[in-house]
């Protein structure tokens, strides 16, 4: 079961910031959160992960409220090839529960 | 080098077939698994593998079984195949359990006919 829901699908222009957004109420103190997307026809692809603190890599910003109810995807300079479908998913680190990814939104980047 | 690398990458086969998908990962990861993803892109855990056993087992059929030879391969065999298997199957591999770092293959797509 998912933890997390996001909006089904969203648009952004070619090099402009494309921001994610993700609702979490119900995480435990214990709980990362994890951003996964799928490009057309691949596998899905590891972004980023946080447990409180905003983190930043070569991919991506994210954003975590202070109550840690939801937290934002950030892609800086959308590229089209950054059209995917981003997952946003919640779960303890170095336990045994599985990755379980939900519907996602579905970024389109246009032209 | 490809981390995840699973085979073939189509297949096509008739009902009542038995056939196999084989995975492999260069990563030195601990943990293996495959997903599942319908044709309404749903992606569903099957199996996790952990150091060559079994930890995970969705409600899966008894038709698929997972095989582990070692940590570094994990392989899908269906029996008897059914028009509902057709989906994309994916393998994946982590170094913990949990959500952190996991590095999928890039897809089998298995098409019963």
């Amino acid at each position: 079961d998912a933890k997390t829901t996001q909006p089904t699908s969203m648009d952004c222009a070619e090099g402009r910031a494309a921001n994610l957004p993700c609702n979490h109420s119900t995480i435990s103190g214990n709980e990362y959160v994890y951003w996964y997307r799928q490009i057309h026809s691949q596998g899905p692809q590891y972004i980023i992960h946080g447990l409180k603190n905003n983190e930043t890599n070569e991919m991506a910003s994210l954003i975590i409220t202070e109550d840690r109810k939801s937290s934002t995807l950030i892609l800086p300079h959308a590229t089209l090839r950054d059209t995917a479908v981003y997952y946003c998913i919640v779960l303890t680190q170095g336990g045994s529960e599985k990755l379980v990814f939900g519907k996602g939104t579905k970024l389109t980047v246009n032209p | 080098d490809t981390a995840v690398s699973q085979t073939p990458k189509y297949l096509v086969t008739q009902m009542g077939n038995d056939k196999s998908i084989k995975c492999e990962q260069n990563l030195g990861h601990d943990t293996m698994y495959w997903y599942k993803q319908d044709s309404k892109k749903f992606l569903k855990i099957m199996f996790s593998y952990n150091n060559k056993e079994l930890i995970i087992n969705e409600t899966v059929p008894n038709r698929f079984s997972p095989k582990s030879p070692d940590k570094a391969h994990l392989n899908l065999h269906i029996n008897s195949l059914e028009l509902g298997d057709s989906a994309v199957y994916f393998c994946a591999s982590s170094q913990l359990q949990g959500g952190y770092g996991y590095t999928f293959g890039s897809g089998t797509r298995l098409t019963v006919v």
